[in-house]
């Protein structure tokens, strides 16, 4: 069973562009939800999607969004990008969206914006 | 919202010895605290986790305690050794998916 699946790796990007992340969740799972991680930081919660709805989100500026697809994978946009948006994001999945809920995370996609 | 810190931010133990991590959060509604090691470059791993209507709970050399009351938890590593060496995380939910995290611990274990 293949886990968390993201892309790409790594990115690249200059100041003002926008940027996609794609993330695929382990077979299954319904619930996707995107963190950002500066370094030397913990995780950040963004974003959370359960059965393509957005249940929750974090303190984060509308540049940010997402969205779930009818597969469960998922799509976090970023638009209008700062040097402060440089950051490993990590998508995690779980299998539902009732408390006690394991979450298993992607390797993440480490952005860069120069 | 919820808010977790953590500390301390930086240990060093000498291989054998045991090593303590300790959290707080704010969020009384919070009731699942997993535990994540995050080794440089890799993702985070559930290495442990608990429930709020559990008190304790160990698997092998890891151990972690919950005081509700307190809303504090803490992570005891037995009998450490080199490969424990990395960052870990406490983190603390309410819903499902939705995780807010600590600051992480850079865990050293010296041979």
């Amino acid at each position: 069973d293949a886990g968390v699946t993201q892309s790409p790796t790594h990115l690249i990007k200059t100041r003002g562009q926008h940027v996609t992340l794609r993330c695929s969740p382990i077979s299954g799972h319904k619930s996707v939800s995107w963190y950002q991680q500066v370094l030397g930081q913990g995780p950040q919660f963004i974003f959370q999607y359960y059965e393509k709805e957005e249940r929750g989100r974090g303190n984060f500026p509308d540049r940010f969004s997402a969205r779930q697809f009818p597969n469960y994978s998922s799509e976090l946009n970023v638009n209008a990008l700062l040097l402060g948006d440089s950051a490993l994001y990590l998508c995690a999945s779980s299998w539902g969206q009732g408390a006690f809920t394991e979450a298993f995370f992607g390797q993440g996609t480490r952005l860069t914006v120069v | 919202g919820e808010n977790v810190e953590q500390h301390p931010s930086t240990l060093s133990v000498q291989e054998g010895d045991s090593a303590v991590i300790k959290c707080t959060y704010s969020d009384s509604a919070s009731n699942y605290f997993p535990w994540y090691k995050q080794e440089l470059g890799k993702r985070p791993q559930l290495i442990i986790d608990i429930r709020s209507n559990v008190g304790e709970k160990k698997d092998q050399r890891i151990a972690v305690t919950l005081n509700k009351t307190a809303k504090h938890f803490s992570l005891h590593i037995t009998e450490t050794q080199p490969e424990d060496s990395a960052v870990y995380f406490c983190a603390a939910s309410s819903t499902g998916n939705q995780f807010y995290f600590g600051t992480g611990t850079s865990l050293t274990v010296i041979p």
